[in-house]
């Protein structure tokens, strides 16, 4: 089974910290996305990488960055966190081909940020 | 660009009845559709996909999702539910881009009282 995992499932951090949230998979999958949810809300896409060091923005990337130096792992990073970003964040990976049925998002266990 | 509805917010059913969870989408070309679930503290899993062919799709844990392109809709179903199914049940439909993302719905909490 594919394997996404996201090193820090709770965190508090204060307003104007560098926050890290990182995000690993162990399946060789191409694509990789980070979600943030929120009640009400659903799902919206931040960030998502389609290879390794390419980057695209999704719908909220405000106030978010990435990175992805290897393959397998991708990086959420929050320059200087506030509040308003207190959330749930979910990684996720999928593989490049559709025609393997790459759509197929298999997702962490989601790291829960709180920004005092 | 494609979005998704999902009207419900909760839905509250007794253990054992059945439960259809509705799903519209909005999309220019053929669709391509999921059902997640998110149970309590988890991320999300696939309970079943459509990209093509027969209609009716058959997922896992009992679960059932139909396809009607008249509709704009894949609503997901279940016979008899159980308590262990109560979660947040997430529809999308994609794509964009070569790796086809998809949209989320903003997700139905499903509650079983017993």
């Amino acid at each position: 089974d594919v394997k996404v995992t996201q090193s820090s499932r709770y965190l508090v951090k204060r307003t104007g910290e560098k926050v890290f949230l990182e995000c690993v998979q162990d399946m060789d999958h191409e694509n990789m996305f980070w979600y943030r949810q929120d009640p009400g809300l659903g799902l919206r896409l931040i960030y998502f990488s389609y290879d390794v060091k390419m980057k695209e923005k999704g719908d909220i990337p405000e106030g978010y960055s990435v990175s992805r130096e290897k393959k397998e792992r991708f990086s959420l990073i929050l320059e200087s966190a506030s509040t308003n970003q207190t959330s749930m964040y979910l990684c996720a990976s999928s593989t490049g081909t559709f025609s393997s049925g790459a759509n197929v998002l298999t997702f962490g266990a989601g790291s829960r940020l709180t920004v005092l | 660009a494609q979005s998704v509805t999902q009207p419900d917010i909760h839905i509250t059913v007794s253990e054992g009845a059945s439960l259809e969870l509705r799903c519209n989408y909005s999309y220019g070309a053929t669709p391509y559709l999921f059902w997640y679930v998110q149970s309590p503290g988890q991320g999300l899993q696939l309970l079943l996909k459509y990209f093509s062919g027969d209609t009716l799709v058959q997922g896992i844990k009992g679960f059932e999702a139909e396809f009607k392109r008249s509709q704009s809709s894949f609503n997901l179903r279940k016979p008899s539910v159980h308590w262990s199914d109560a979660a947040e049940y997430f529809c999308a439909v994609g794509a964009r881009g070569g790796s086809y993302i998809p949209t989320f719905g903003r997700g139905t909490s499903l509650i079983v009282h017993p």
